[in-house]
């Protein structure tokens, strides 16, 4: 099967720019999340989607971040403002609708502010 | 919430030797146990997984323990070889689609 497909790969902007990165999870998988990972750290949650509904975004910093699933398959994460310390790796990933799951992980968005 | 806590944060080891890395998670409720591997620059890959209702598993040089009195899991690769040098992380989360807890990656690194 094909897997998540994210985009961009990378991306540099200054401080108080927006950005959008964008998600393409795989076919048929329901369950999809936005991972920020921060360099030397383990990847940590932003949003949970299951469908097209927010299932999880307590830690999303709700102020500066957005997100959408529309239709219930592509997502985007957006940035606006961006901060310095937004500067990280972006991981998009999917799961199927059943007890037990694998989380896929797409390739990133390294994302760098200056 | 649920805090997962990794052991050590860097491995070396020599090539043919075993390498450990050992979690430990504070909550109860968790009990899916996801390993991932993460070479530079590239994405996570579930290499090995443990739900509670096992205590072990093995899939060919690699296997994980799980001790859910105690909270901690461990990742044992055997016969280690110079291509399994990367970062790995190990996770927790409940049964089912929920998010996944992370550790803060162990980077092993097999000399030659």
């Amino acid at each position: 099967e094909a897997g998540v497909a994210q985009s961009p790969r990378y991306k540099i902007i200054e401080k108080r720019q927006s950005v959008a990165f964008w998600c393409n999870p795989i076919s048929g998988h329901a369950t999809l999340y936005w991972y920020q990972q921060i360099l030397g750290q383990g990847p940590k949650l932003l949003i949970q989607f299951q469908n097209n509904g927010v299932v999880d975004d307590s830690q999303l910093p709700k102020d500066r971040f957005s997100a959408e699933r529309l239709k219930g398959v592509d997502s985007t994460l957006k940035i606006q403002p961006a901060k310095l310390e937004d500067s990280a790796v972006y991981l998009c990933a999917s799961s199927a609708d059943r007890a037990y799951y694998e989380q896929y992980f797409g390739p990133g968005t390294r994302l760098t502010v200056t | 919430g649920e805090n997962v806590e990794q052991h050590p944060s860097t491995l070396s080891v020599q090539e043919g030797d075993s390498a450990v890395i050992k979690c430990t998670y504070s909550d109860s409720a968790s009990n899916y146990f996801p390993w991932y591997k993460q070479e530079l620059g590239k994405r996570p890959q579930l290499i090995i997984d443990i739900r509670s209702n096992v205590g072990e598993k093995k899939d060919q040089r690699i296997a994980v323990t799980l001790n859910k009195t105690a909270k901690h899991f461990s990742l044992h690769i055997t016969e280690t070889q110079p291509e399994d040098s990367a970062v790995y992380f190990c996770a927790a989360s409940e049964e089912g689609n929920t998010p996944l807890v992370f550790g803060k990656g162990t980077r092993l690194s097999v000399i030659a």
